[in-house]
C-alpha cells in the first residue's frame, strides 16, 4: 500500500514557467513533508520540507503547500531553469513516535526545456 | 563540507555470495538510515540507527543485517544474495530530531548488481 503518491511519473515545462509538482498521501499520522530531488548517479537531495502545522513554506524559487484536509501537497518552481530537470520525491515522515523515517513517492520525473 | 561517503559505489556479486556496503556518515551525525531502490521505484527503507542502536526497522530481509560503529560508520551485510536484491542502497545521515525539518543528507549510493 502506497502512502505516499505521485501519480504523474514524468512533467514538461518551458524554462521561466511554473513547475508544480503533485503528491498526495494517506497516513493522516505523518507531520513533517519534505521534497527531495535527485539526478543520476547521486543520492537524493533535501529541497524544502513542510511541517504539518503550516500550509505553505518557501525557499527562493520553491513552494512547498500542504493542504491537510486534502492529504495533498504540491511543490512550485517558478521560474523553472534548465538545471531544475531532475526526479523529485515526495516524502514523509510521522515523527511522534520517535522514528523520523521518510516514507518516498516513486517520484516525478521534471524535464525543463530550454 | 564533507558529504556521506558510502563505499564501495558500484558492486557485482553472484548469487548466493555475500556484501558489505559501508557508510561514513556526515560528522556529528547520530543518525543513520539505509534505505533500498530497485529499478523505477521508491527508496524503500530497510533499518536506522540512532548512537550505536538499532532505532527503527522497516522492509529489510532477515538475509541482511547491519550495525553502526563506536566510530558511527555503518555497514549493511547482505547474505544469500538473490537476483531481485539487485538495487541501489542508499545511506542517510541527520542529527536526531531535527530530520523533520531539515530532512536527511543522503550518499551518493552503492548499486549493487546481483548476477
Amino acid at each position: 500500500d502506497q502512502q505516499v503518491k505521485q501519480n504523474s511519473p514524468s512533467l514538461s515545462v518551458q524554462e521561466g514557467r511554473i513547475s508544480i509538482l503533485n503528491c498526495d498521501y494517506t497516513n493522516s499520522m505523518f507531520d513533517y513533508f519534505l521534497w527531495y530531488k535527485k539526478y543520476p548517479a547521486e543520492g537524493p537531495t533535501f529541497l524544502i520540507s513542510i511541517s504539518s502545522i503550516k500550509d505553505k513554506n518557501e525557499d527562493g524559487r520553491f513552494t512547498v503547500f500542504l493542504n491537510k484536509s486534502a492529504k495533498h501537497l504540491s511543490l512550485h518552481i517558478v521560474p523553472s531553469q534548465p538545471g531544475d530537470s531532475a526526479v523529485y520525491f515526495c516524502a514523509a515522515s510521522a515523527t511522534q513516535g520517535g522514528s523520523e523515517k521518510l516514507v518516498f513517492g516513486k517520484g516525478t520525473k521534471l524535464t525543463v526545456n530550454p | 563540507a564533507a558529504g556521506v561517503i558510502q563505499s564501495p559505489r558500484h558492486l557485482i556479486k553472484e548469487k548466493r555470495e555475500t556484501a558489505t556496503l559501508k557508510c561514513y556518515p556526515i560528522p556529528r551525525h547520530d543518525t543513520v538510515y539505509w534505505y533500498q531502490q530497485g529499478p523505477g521505484q521508491d527508496p524503500q527503507f530497510l533499518i536506522s540507527f540512532y548512537e550505536k542502536m538499532q532505532s527503527d526497522k522497516g522492509s529489510i530481509p532477515d538475509r541482511f543485517s547491519a550495525q553502526q560503529f563506536s566510530d558511527y560508520h555503518s555497514e549493511l551485510n547482505m547474505s544469500s544474495l538473490e537476483l531481485g536484491d539487485s538495487a541501489l542502497y542508499f545511506c542517510a545521515s541527520s542529527l536526531a530530531g531535527i530530520a523533520g525539518n531539515y530532512g536527511y543528507t543522503f550518499g551518493s549510493g552503492t548499486r549493487l548488481t546481483v548476477v
